[in-house]
């Protein structure tokens, strides 16, 4: 298994561009997470997904978007980018079973400037 | 206040000393997460742990749902133990409403 990968690993954009952020994971988990972290500080909750078809926003919302078609992908969209989302960028996968959460698995993280 | 509080913040060590991090909660939950992230940026999860206590290795987690408190030991540092750990509460399920999912970390810097 490659567990959750992130493309790409590194990106810089000017003020008002767009991108998409992708995320995969090959180990069938139902929850999958976006979070950033800014420079010395902690991780921030942007959006989950619980399952194919349903998101829901975290902490951190404004600015992004993101879609689950399928249980594999989670791609976080930012549609006019900001100074302010300059962060690193780590996406997550989970299960639930039993009604139990399981460990979260993390990706490499894609870090992000904007200028 | 954030639901999750760690400490120390930051802590220093000599090699093979004895090394707690701690964590607090404020909510009733039913399992606690620690996550170890090397000065790199990647992020590895140690335990995922709801009573008792878990080891691997020189790692030794401990959870007292009642108490709301969980600890992170590590026997006989290594300079290579030299991390951030965080604790964080499990995911929110559909419909949460929570705002601070994870601690701030405390910064192990272990010397040679």
């Amino acid at each position: 298994n490659a567990g959750v990968t992130q493309t790409p690993k590194f990106r810089i954009l000017k003020i008002g561009q767009s991108m998409t952020l992708q995320c995969t994971q090959d180990m069938n988990h139902n929850y999958m997470y976006w979070y950033r972290q800014d420079p010395g500080m902690g991780l921030k909750l942007i959006y989950y997904s619980v399952g194919a078809g349903i998101t829901d926003k975290g902490e951190v919302p404004n600015g992004y978007n993101v879609s689950r078609s399928t249980t594999e992908d989670f791609p976080l969209r930012l549609e006019l980018a900001a100074p302010s989302q300059t962060s690193v960028y780590f996406c997550a996968s989970s299960r639930l079973a039993g009604g139990v959460f399981d460990e979260q698995f993390f990706g490499p993280g894609t870090r992000l400037t904007v200028l | 206040k954030n639901e999750v509080e760690q400490s120390p913040q930051n802590l220093t060590a000599q090699e093979g000393e004895f090394i707690t991090i701690n964590c607090s909660y404020s909510v009733g939950i039913s399992a606690l997460h620690w996550l170890q992230q090397h000065p790199g940026g990647g992020i590895v999860s140690l335990f995922m742990l709801s009573s008792g206590k878990k080891k691997h290795g020189r790692l030794i987690a401990t959870i007292n749902i009642q108490e709301k408190h969980s600890s992170l030991h590590i026997t006989a540092s290594h300079p290579r133990d030299s991390a951030v750990y965080i604790c964080t509460r499990p995911p929110p399920a559909q419909g949460g409403s929570e705002k601070l999912v994870f601690g701030k970390g405390t910064k192990l810097t272990v010397n040679p």
